[in-house]
């Protein structure tokens, strides 16, 4: 069964503090990855997608991706408790089905 | 406004009494999908469309049917809805699953059945 794992939490860090989301993923096929965010009760929302190997900024994110590990993360800099959500990873691969971590609820401390 | 929308957002209703949850998508999206999410489970997929036509089983589809007759239309239905099915529904859509297409979400359907 090919999977995306994601350790629950919560993770706790203080308000600016960098926020470190780590998704571990077993399909070697695996080509695209995506970072949602989830308000509790709310729909995913799109925060990051990611290709290749290194990393990829987008304004206090920073997606990275280790297709050698198997690894995908997110960094989240100058934390915010409008940060405060759970936060899915996602990956496709060749099959026709996006799979999901459970996600990882992240909560910052004002 | 490029989105993903379902109706209604909150439904109750009886064991048993059929009903429909409607998605539209306004991106020309070729793959659309339905997701149950419950705590502690994370997403599961229903069932998926790679288009107009095509449709399969996701992780848990029993209990529910899909159609897609129209490349922008996924109605979700359930003929016989049983509390078991308690959950909170999204509907997806992407351009296709390939290299650089994300999943769009739509708001979300509350349901309960009693």
């Amino acid at each position: 069964q090919k999977e995306v794992e994601q350790n629950s939490g919560p993770l706790s860090v203080p308000e600016g503090a960098i926020a470190s989301l780590n998704c571990t993923y077993s399909d070697r096929g695996s080509q695209s990855f995506f970072w949602y965010r989830q308000y509790s009760g709310k729909s995913p929302e799109l925060i990051m997608s990611i290709y290749s190997n290194g990393d990829k900024e987008d304004g206090r994110f920073t997606a990275q991706l280790n297709k050698a590990s198997q690894y995908v993360s997110l960094l989240i800099r100058d934390s915010q408790p409008s940060d405060s959500a759970t936060y899915l990873c996602a990956s496709t691969s060749g099959t026709y089905k996006y799979i999901f971590g459970t996600g990882t609820r992240l909560k910052v401390l004002a | 406004e490029a989105q993903v929308t379902q109706n209604p957002r909150y439904l109750i209703t009886v064991t048993g009494k059929k009903l429909t949850v409607t998605c539209s998508q306004n991106m020309n999206h070729e793959y659309m999908s339905w997701y149950r999410q419950d705590p502690g489970l994370g997403l599961r997929q229903i069932y998926y469309s790679m288009n107009v036509e095509v449709t399969d089983k996701g992780d848990v589809p029993e209990g529910y049917k899909v159609s897609r007759k129209e490349k922008r239309n996924f109605p979700l239905i359930l003929e016989s809805p049983s509390p078991n099915q308690t959950s909170l529904y999204f509907c997806a859509s992407s351009f296709r699953v390939s290299y650089n297409s994300p999943l769009h979400f739509g708001n979300g359907t509350r349901l309960t059945v009693t």
